[in-house]
C-alpha cells in the first residue's frame, strides 16, 4: 500500500525567505507523486507532478520538488516566499495495486504555510 | 476550458432534508471523483467513476449517501436524509482516465446542515 507523510502540520516563514515543505512517501512500486495547493475557500490546484522522468520537477509559481528514492522523500521548495503563497499544501501519491494505477490519489494530511510580512 | 463546475457553491439545509450536489467534469475526462473535506478528517475520497461506471464506493459513509453519473458530463451526490455531521466541503474532481494521474478539482460545495 502507498502512503505519504507530511512532516510538518504548520510552517511559518518570512516573505522573501526560502520555503521547505517536507514529504516522505511509502510505495512498493515506482510512485507518481504530486503537490497540490489549496488557498482559503478554494479548490485544490496542481502545483507539480513527478512521474518517473526528471527527478527535479518544476511547477507553477516558482515551486519545485526533488524526488529522492534513497530517502523516500519529495520535498517542496521555493527560493523566496511571497505573501500569496500562504495556503494549505498537500503531498499526494497515486495508488498502485501492482496490476497498475487504480486512478485514486492518496493525500497527506496537509501543511499550512504562513508567510509573515 | 471552464474547469470542473460544481453547484451550488453553498448550501444550508435543515436536518432531515434531501441535499443534491452537482458536478460537471472537464470535457474529455473519463474519471470523476467525489471528495469530502472536514477539519477533523481532512480530505476523504467518497466514490469515483470511470467511464460513468462507479468503480469504488468504499468511501461512502453510509446508505444515506448515493452518487450517480448518468452521462459523461454530469454527476450528482445525494444525501438523504441529511444530518449535521454531514456538514463539510464537498469537492468534485476529474481526470483523463485511470492511467492519467493528475486530478483537476472544482471549487467545492460548502454544505451546512443545521
Amino acid at each position: 500500500a502507498q502512503s505519504v507523510t507530511q512532516l510538518d502540520s504548520h510552517v511559518s516563514v518570512s516573505e522573501g525567505t526560502p520555503v521547505l515543505l517536507r514529504c516522505n512517501y511509502s510505495s512498493s512500486y515506482s510512485p507518481s507523486l504530486f503537490w497540490y495547493v489549496q488557498h482559503p475557500n478554494k479548490g485544490l490546484q496542481l502545483l507539480l507532478k513527478y512521474t518517473s522522468a526528471a527527478t527535479l520537477v518544476k511547477g507553477i509559481n516558482g515551486f519545485e520538488a526533488e524526488f529522492k528514492k534513497s530517502e523516500t522523500s519529495f520535498h517542496l521548495t521555493k527560493p523566496s516566499a511571497h505573501m500569496s503563497d500562504a495556503a494549505e499544501y498537500f503531498c499526494v501519491v497515486s495508488e498502485n495495486e501492482g496490476s497498475g494505477n487504480t486512478g485514486k490519489l492518496i493525500f497527506g494530511q496537509g501543511t499550512t504555510l504562513q508567510v509573515k510580512p | 476550458d471552464a474547469g470542473v463546475i460544481q453547484s451550488p457553491r453553498h448550501e444550508v439545509t435543515e436536518m432531515g432534508q434531501e441535499v443534491t450536489l452537482r458536478c460537471k467534469p472537464i470535457s474529455g475526462h473519463n474519471s470523476l471523483f467525489w471528495y469530502r473535506q472536514t477539519m477533523m478528517r481532512g480530505l476523504e475520497l467518497l466514490i469515483y467513476f470511470n467511464n460513468n461506471v462507479p468503480i469504488d464506493d468504499s468511501g461512502m459513509p453510509e446508505d444515506r449517501f448515493s452518487a450517480k453519473m448518468p452521462n459523461a458530463s454530469f454527476s450528482t451526490l445525494k444525501i438523504q436524509p441529511s444530518e449535521p455531521r454531514d456538514s463539510a466541503v464537498y469537492f468534485c474532481a476529474s481526470s483523463r482516465g485511470r492511467n492519467t494521474y493528475e486530478q483537476y478539482f472544482g471549487p467545492g460545495t460548502r454544505l451546512t446542515v443545521t
